[in-house]
């Protein structure tokens, strides 16, 4: 299994611009989340996904992030428009499990994203 | 709210020694804990998990943790530490908060292992 895929690994964009993070999950896992490290605030869950469908967003700083889930194999973490205060490394994890609790996390290796 | 905290922002051991690196919990109910381990410039991995069961719980690499619900730590360990083991460790719990279940991650405990 190749595990969590996560694209671009890294992106360097202007303040202002639009930023799309990518994210496959492992096949057949239920959960997917989209985390965000920062040397201040350590690791924030932004949010998660249960069968495609948003569980909890409350994670989600502000209307300039979105995320989506189209189907099973894909999500995607949207940025608009970009600040340099969004500079961090992103992470999208999935679990095999309905209730995301009760299992680890299978993480993906990160976008580094630079808001210039 | 539940929530872990890890009093050590930096634990350095000599190589062979044994390590600890430190975590209490707040819940209400009973807890589910876990440890992550974060190597340079890649993603979480799973260690170990408390669920049920015996306090002394094992998992990769070596590692074990033990679950002390009268002092409410769930401190990782490992007898004999190896360079390789410095990496940025993870304490987490179930969260309940917002009706919904999920994981709350601590703010980390970087581990320095000294040749």
């Amino acid at each position: 299994d190749a595990g969590v895929i996560q694209s671009p690994r890294h992106e360097v964009t202007e303040m202002g611009q639009e930023v799309t993070l990518r994210c496959k999950p492992i096949s057949g896992h239920n959960s997917l989340f989209w985390y965000r490290q920062t040397m201040m605030r350590g690791l924030e869950l932004l949010i998660y996904f249960n069968n495609n469908v948003p569980i909890d967003d409350s994670g989600m700083p502000e209307d300039r992030f979105s995320a989506k889930m189209p189907n099973a194999s894909f999500s995607t973490l949207k940025i608009q428009p970009s600040e340099p205060r969004d500079s961090a490394v992103y992470f999208c994890a999935s679990t095999p499990s309905r209730v995301a609790a009760y299992n680890e996390q299978f993480f993906g290796p990160g976008t580094r994203l630079t808001v210039l | 709210a539940q929530s872990v905290a890890q009093p050590e922002d930096q634990v350095n051991v000599a190589e062979g020694n044994p390590l600890t690196v430190k975590c209490t919990y707040s819940v209400s109910g009973n807890p589910y804990l876990f440890w992550y381990v974060q190597y340079p410039n890649r993603g979480l991995q799973f260690l170990l998990k408390y669920i049920t069961g015996d306090n002394l719980v094992k998992g990769s690499y070596g590692f074990e943790a033990e679950f002390n619900k009268s002092q409410t730590s769930f401190h990782l360990k490992k007898p004999s530490a190896l360079v390789s083991d410095s990496a940025l460790y993870f304490c987490a719990v179930r969260d309940y908060s917002g009706g919904y279940q999920k994981v709350t991650f601590g703010t980390g405990t970087k581990l320095q292992v000294i040749p």
